[in-house]
C-alpha cells in the first residue's frame, strides 16, 4: 500500500532514555516533515527535509535530531527524554517544499515519558 | 509569529444541518489554504484546499477564501454523525505550513 508509515505506533519510556522514531514514505514525495501534536491538539512543525536536505528547523531542543538517509526516510532521534516530550509525533510528506497540494500524514507515534 | 486561529469549539449541530467552521490567519503573504479532518486518535487527512478568493465546492464541502480579510472557512452541508471530528485549518507560505489548533465538531443524530 502506498502510504507514510511510522514506527513504533506507541512508545512508553522513562525519563532520561534515548529513543528513535522511524518514518518511511513510498509516495515518491521529495519533502518530509516531523510535527508534534500536544494534548490540546495543536500541530507544530519541528523539522522539514527536501531531498535529504534540512530546510526547516524550528526552535526545538537540540535533544531532538532528525536524520534523512534518503528522500523516502526521515527518522527522529530524541536524547535524554523529558516528561514534556510526551505527545503524538506525526511524520508527513509532500511533493515538494513549494507544494500546494497538502501533506500526507503518517498514523502517528504516541510517546509517553514516565 | 505567523498565526492561524480557529475557534476551538466544541461546535454542535444537528444531523442534516450546515456546519460552518472559521479560520483567520496573520500572514498576508500566505499562498494556499487547507482543511484537514482529524478523527480522535487518528492522523489528519486532507479534505479541501483553496488558493483563490471565492468558493470551492467538493461534494458536501465548500471552502471559502477572502484574502483581504485573511479569512478562510469550511461549510459542511447535510452534516452527518460521521463528520464528527476535529477540523484543522492550515495556511501555507514559502516552505512553511502552519496549523490552527482545530475546531471540534459534533453532529448529533
Amino acid at each position: 500500500d502506498t502510504a507514510v508509515s511510522q514506527t513504533p505506533k506507541y512508545l512508553v519510556t522513562q525519563m532520561g532514555n534515548d529513543k528513535s522514531i522511524k518514518c518511511e514514505q513510498n509516495l515518491g514525495h521529495d519533502t518530509m516533515y516531523w510535527y508534534k501534536q500536544d494534548s490540546k491538539k495543536f500541530l507544530k512543525i519541528m523539522f522539514s527535509y527536501n531531498n535529504k536536505e534540512l530546510i526547516i528547523n524550528e526552535t526545538v531542543p537540540n535533544r531532538f535530531s532528525p536524520k534523512s538517509p534518503d528522500k523516502a526516510h526521515l527518522n527522529l532521534h530524541i536524547n535524554s527524554l523529558e516528561l514534556g516530550d510526551s505527545a503524538v509525533y506525526f511524520c508527513a510528506s509532500s511533493h515538494g517544499p513549494h507544494n500546494n497540494y497538502g501533506y500526507t500524514f503518517g498514523s502517528g507515534t504516541r510517546l509517553t515519558v514516565v | 509569529q505567523k498565526e492561524v486561529e480557529q475557534n476551538s469549539g466544541p461546535l454542535s449541530v444537528p444531523e442534516g444541518a450546515i456546519a460552518s467552521l472559521n479560520c483567520t490567519y496573520s500572514d498576508r503573504g500566505s499562498q494556499s489554504f487547507f482543511w484537514y479532518r482529524q478523527y480522535s486518535g487518528k492522523s489528519p487527512e486532507l479534505i479541501m484546499f483553496i488558493y483563490s478568493n471565492g468558493d470551492k465546492e467538493d461534494g458536501r464541502f465548500t471552502a471559502q477564501l477572502n484574502k483581504a480579510s485573511q479569512y478562510v472557512s469550511l461549510l459542511i452541508r447535510d452534516s452527518q454523525p460521521s463528520d464528527s471530528a476535529t477540523y484543522l485549518c492550515a495556511v501555507y507560505n514559502n516552505n512553511d505550513m502552519r496549523f490552527g489548533a482545530g475546531t471540534r465538531l459534533t453532529v448529533k443524530p
